[in-house]
């Protein structure tokens, strides 16, 4: 099945600075592959996706790139603010087989924004 | 439009027991799935369900099943539970059937075995 692994696990940048988490997966006919942003207590909430017919896409400060050759993705948050801290999931789904429709996700980035 | 609701918020239980969940998807959502989250294993895929048929399940044991009814409401059942199965239970919906439609998230269940 699909496995993704997402890194750094934990990551600290100042206020102002870029932060790049990265994503790499194994199924290459997973075709969907969006971004959850949880903060502490809360629940997952999508921040931007991608399709795999699509390279980038840009939303604000929010950026996330899809290299389908390489089978990894990144989500890049420029002009970081203290409220961009939370955990970061990154996710594929799978397109065909056993699968289609599932979402696996990545074990999360702890992203700490310091003021 | 009122997003994915999950009832109850807390739980806890004894090992041994059995218990079940509740999601209501948000109105006119037909693909209803079920994640766990733990620290250490992160977001777990569980099931999906579309018209009240289970479309793909990932690597739980048979303790773990699930239904949806007519309305798209779904519900969860853990049967003999562990202590291992302390977790938050996250149910999500989604608009489409197939395609790449996003995945709403509720605010989960968090139980606890004791």
């Amino acid at each position: 099945g699909e496995n993704v692994e997402q890194h750094p696990s934990t990551l600290s940048v100042q206020e102002g600075d870029s932060a790049v988490i990265k994503c790499t997966y194994s199924d290459s006919a997973s075709n969907y592959f969006p971004w959850y942003k949880q903060e502490l207590g809360k629940r997952p909430q999508l921040i931007i996706d991608i399709r795999s017919n699509v390279g980038e896409k840009k939303d604000q400060r929010i950026a996330v790139t899809l290299n389908k050759t390489a089978k990894h993705f990144s989500l890049h948050i420029t002009e970081t603010q203290p409220e961009d801290s939370a955990v970061y999931f990154c996710a594929a789904r799978g397109a065909g087989g056993t699968s289609y429709g599932k979402l696996t996700f990545g074990q999360g980035t702890i992203l700490t924004v310091h003021p | 439009k009122a997003g994915v609701t999950q009832t109850p918020r807390y739980l806890i239980k004894t090992r041994g027991q059995q218990v079940t969940l509740s999601c209501s998807p948000i109105s006119g959502h037909r693909s209803v799935s079920w994640y766990q989250q733990t620290p250490g294993q992160g977001l777990q895929f569980l099931f999906e369900y579309f018209s009240e048929t289970q479309r793909n399940k990932g690597n739980f044991p048979g303790r773990f099943s699930g239904r949806q009814f007519s309305n798209s409401r779904s519900e969860m059942n853990v049967s003999t539970l562990e202590l291992g199965d302390s977790a938050l239970y996250l149910c999500a919906s989604r608009s489409e059937g197939q395609g790449n439609s996003p995945l709403h998230f509720g605010n989960g269940t968090r139980l606890t075995v004791t």
